[in-house]
């Protein structure tokens, strides 16, 4: 089963607003990464942030990561047109010593120009 | 450098064809991993390696065959095509297996289509 989910599936907004995206996960991790997908297209990454971490920046999106809730959230502040994307969340984990990563299904993002 | 290069970017297959989707990379890494993308599903991972002669299942091995015999390629072959394989299929590289590091590097997906 996947291990992470994202909140909410679908998420519109007028440009200029900032943009909230959510991911729980189930089990234990060491990296938990975000990455983008313009239609059509492969996925892009954005950010890792490490499970002794707990916030991290990159021009205008913020991650923040509670290992205590197994949650993590991927702040887009002053949107533009251009963000209008999927968003998915990846988590790794331990299978006999190798990692998988799995993808939550995924946050679709409109921004309103 | 290319990145991660997948081939055929579109197929068509009949039921109970067999085919093989290509992947290579050309950055020296150690991990690669094939994902197929279904409408509300997310990615879901079918294999992975964490170097030549290393493979492993992920969450939906079923139907497919994986082999890394070179650094650089990974193939993922349909043995049999049924209708429920169709999907987009993306291959992803990253120079380490995930514990330090594990950026992945995507392809720009494989369409498949199974009548």
């Amino acid at each position: 089963s996947q291990q992470g989910e994202e909140d909410p599936q679908a998420l519109s907004i007028q440009e200029g607003e900032n943009a909230t995206m959510n991911c729980s996960y189930k089990t234990s991790i060491n990296n938990l990464q975000w990455y983008r997908q313009n239609s059509g297209r492969g996925l892009v990454h954005l950010i890792l942030i490490r499970s002794n971490e707990r916030e991290k920046h990159s021009g205008r999106l913020r991650v923040t990561l509670d290992t205590s809730k197994k949650s993590s959230s991927l702040l887009i502040t002053a949107s533009r047109a251009a963000d209008t994307a999927s968003y998915f969340c990846a988590t790794d984990g331990q299978s006999g010593g190798y990692q998988k990563v799995t993808f939550g299904i995924g946050t679709k993002l409109q921004v309103i120009p | 450098n290319a990145g991660v290069t997948q081939t055929p970017k579109f197929q068509v297959l009949k039921t109970g064809q067999s085919m093989t989707l290509q992947c290579a990379q050309d950055m020296n890494h150690e991990y690669m991993s094939w994902y197929r993308q279904d409408p509300g599903m997310g990615l879901r991972l079918i294999h992975y390696s964490v170097g030549a002669g290393i493979t492993d299942q992920g969450e939906v091995p079923n139907g497919y065959n994986v082999s890394r015999s070179t650094t650089e390629d990974f193939p993922l072959r349909l043995l049999s095509a049924a209708p429920s394989q169709t999907s987009v299929y993306f291959c992803a590289s990253s120079y380490s297996s995930g514990g330090h590091g594990g950026e992945l590097f995507f392809g720009e997906g494989s369409r498949l289509t199974v009548l």
